[in-house]
C-alpha cells in the first residue's frame, strides 16, 4: 500500500497563476481533507470531503476549490495564486472525520512558493 | 469556534532531560489524538485517547487525557535526540474533522 500520494512535492508558481495539486490514497478511506502548515499557525483545514460526491469548506477556503469524483482521489485546485498561498500543503485521509481510531494519514506535503 | 490551543511553543531539553506538553480547548472533545511531525516530514499518527481521565504510555511517551474531556498532556521521560520534531495534540468534537493545535516543537541537544 502506498497510503496517501501527494503531488507535486514542491512547485514555484507566478502570482495569478492556477494549478491542482493532486492526493490519492489507496486505502479505501471515506474521509479526505485539506490541511495548510504556515510557521506558528499549526495545520489549517482548507476543505475536506466525507466520501464520493460529497465536499465541504474548513477554516481557510478562501482561493481554493475541491473535488471528489471517486474515493481514491481528491485535487486541491489553486484558482489564481497569491504569495499569500506559499505555504506546506498536506492531503489526510482517514476512516471517518474525527479519525477515530486509527488516526489521520498524512501525504509527504506539497511545498508550494508563490512569487 | 473550535479552538485547540497548545503550549510551549518551543522547548530546548538537554538530552536525558524530561519534556511535556500541554493541549486545551474551549469546548469538550470527544477524542484527542497526538501527532509527531520530524523535520521537513509530514504528521504521523502516535496515539488516540476518549476516555475522560484515560492515560496512555508509549514507551517512554505518557499521553492524558483530562477529566473535563478539555485538556490533555503529553509527557517523555529521558528524551533522546530521536524524540526531536513538532508534537501536535487535535481534538475531535463527535462531528467531522480535527481540530490541530499549533504545535510544540522539540529540540533536543545532545
Amino acid at each position: 500500500n502506498a497510503g496517501v500520494t501527494q503531488t507535486p512535492k514542491f512547485q514555484v508558481l507566478k502570482t495569478g497563476q492556477s494549478m491542482t495539486l493532486q492526493c490519492a490514497q489507496d486505502m479505501n478511506h471515506e474521509y479526505m481533507s485539506w490541511y495548510r502548515q504556515d510557521p506558528g499557525m499549526g495545520l489549517r483545514l482548507i476543505h475536506y470531503s466525507v466520501g464520493a460526491g460529497i465536499t465541504d469548506q474548513g477554516e481557510v477556503p478562501n482561493g481554493y476549490n475541491v473535488s471528489r469524483s471517486t474515493t481514491e482521489d481528491f485535487p486541491l485546485r489553486l484558482l489564481s495564486a497569491a504569495p499569500s498561498q506559499t505555504s506546506v500543503y498536506f492531503c489526510a485521509s482517514s476512516y471517518g472525520g474525527t479519525g477515530i481510531g486509527y488516526g489521520y494519514t498524512f501525504g509527504s506535503g506539497t511545498r508550494l512558493t508563490v512569487v | 469556534g473550535q479552538q485547540v490551543m497548545q503550549i510551549p511553543q518551543y522547548q530546548h531539553v538537554q538530552e536525558g532531560e524530561d519534556f511535556t506538553t500541554y493541549c486545551n480547548s474551549s469546548t469538550t472533545l470527544s477524542n484527542i489524538q497526538w501527532y509527531k511531525q520530524r523535520p521537513g516530514g509530514h504528521p504521523v499518527f502516535l496515539i488516540q485517547l476518549v476516555k475522560s481521565g484515560e492515560v496512555k504510555k508509549q514507551k517512554r511517551l505518557t499521553f492524558q487525557f483530562g477529566e473535563a474531556k478539555k485538556n490533555s498532556s503529553l509527557h517523555i521521560t529521558a528524551t533522546q535526540t530521536t524524540d526531536v520534531g513538532t508534537y501536535f495534540c487535535a481534538g475531535g468534537t463527535g462531528a467531522n474533522n480535527l481540530f490541530f493545535g499549533t504545535g510544540t516543537r522539540l529540540t533536543v541537544i545532545p
